[in-house]
């Protein structure tokens, strides 16, 4: 089945500067990728996605790369606000049909004033 | 998207006791889910609900440990059975209509277990 790996585990950044989380996967028909940002005591909230007839796809500071060869995924998030700071979750499915999303391990992002 | 409502929110509950959770969506959806999310973890799957049939359950979960009803679109349970401090946790029901990429996460119901 697929193997989702998401890195760094934690990340602290200052305001105004940028954050990188990384995924890989391991089932090459694996062609969704979303990610989840989670604030403490809330439940998972969709931030962005992609789909992998695309490179890259932005939303306004937030922005996902997709390299299919290398299978592996990143979440860039510019001019970081406290309000940034929560725990993110990658994952990855093939899409359509009742096919179920793996998710990686999690990256605590805290920005820091 | 739809609104996705879960009881309880929370419990606290004795060790070899059952706890039913309840997912209610307000409208009509292919597909749901039930995750457990451990402190600290991240999300793992523990069961597709069907629609009028047996659940779809993840290796490491089992029907008399985590048995699920889905009777109808917009509703399903999940029972946490004879439950020791292990199963403590955050229980979470999802949803996506089949076709669809996109998957909603309930609130959550997070279960201690004294």
């Amino acid at each position: 089945g697929e193997n989702v790996e998401q890195h760094p585990s934690t990340l602290s950044v200052q305001e105004g500067d940028s954050a990188v989380i990384k995924c890989t996967y391991s089932d090459s028909a694996s062609n969704y990728f979303p990610w989840y940002k989670q604030e403490l005591g809330k439940r998972p909230q969709l931030i962005i996605d992609i789909r992998s007839n695309v490179g890259e796809k932005k939303d306004q500071r937030i922005a996902v790369t997709l390299n299919k060869t290398a299978k592996h995924f990143s979440l860039h998030i510019t001019e970081t606000q406290p309000e940034d700071s929560a725990v993110y979750f990658c994952a990855a499915s093939v899409a359509g049909g009742g096919n179920k999303l793996t998710f990686g391990t999690g990256t605590q992002l805290k920005v820091e004033l | 998207s739809a609104v996705i409502s879960q009881k309880p929110s929370r419990d606290i509950c004795q060790r070899g006791t059952s706890l039913t959770i309840q997912c209610q969506v307000d409208s009509q959806v292919t597909m749901m889910f039930w995750y457990r999310q451990q402190p600290g973890q991240s999300l793992t799957l523990i069961a597709t609900a069907n629609q009028g049939s047996e659940a779809t359950y993840e290796s490491g979960f089992v029907i008399d440990k985590f048995p699920i009803s889905r009777p109808n679109l917009t509703f399903s349970t999940l029972t946490v059975s004879n439950m020791s401090p292990e199963d403590s946790s955050i229980y979470l029901c999802s949803l996506r209509d089949r076709g669809a990429d996109t998957q909603y996460f309930g609130p959550g119901t997070r279960l201690t277990v004294l």
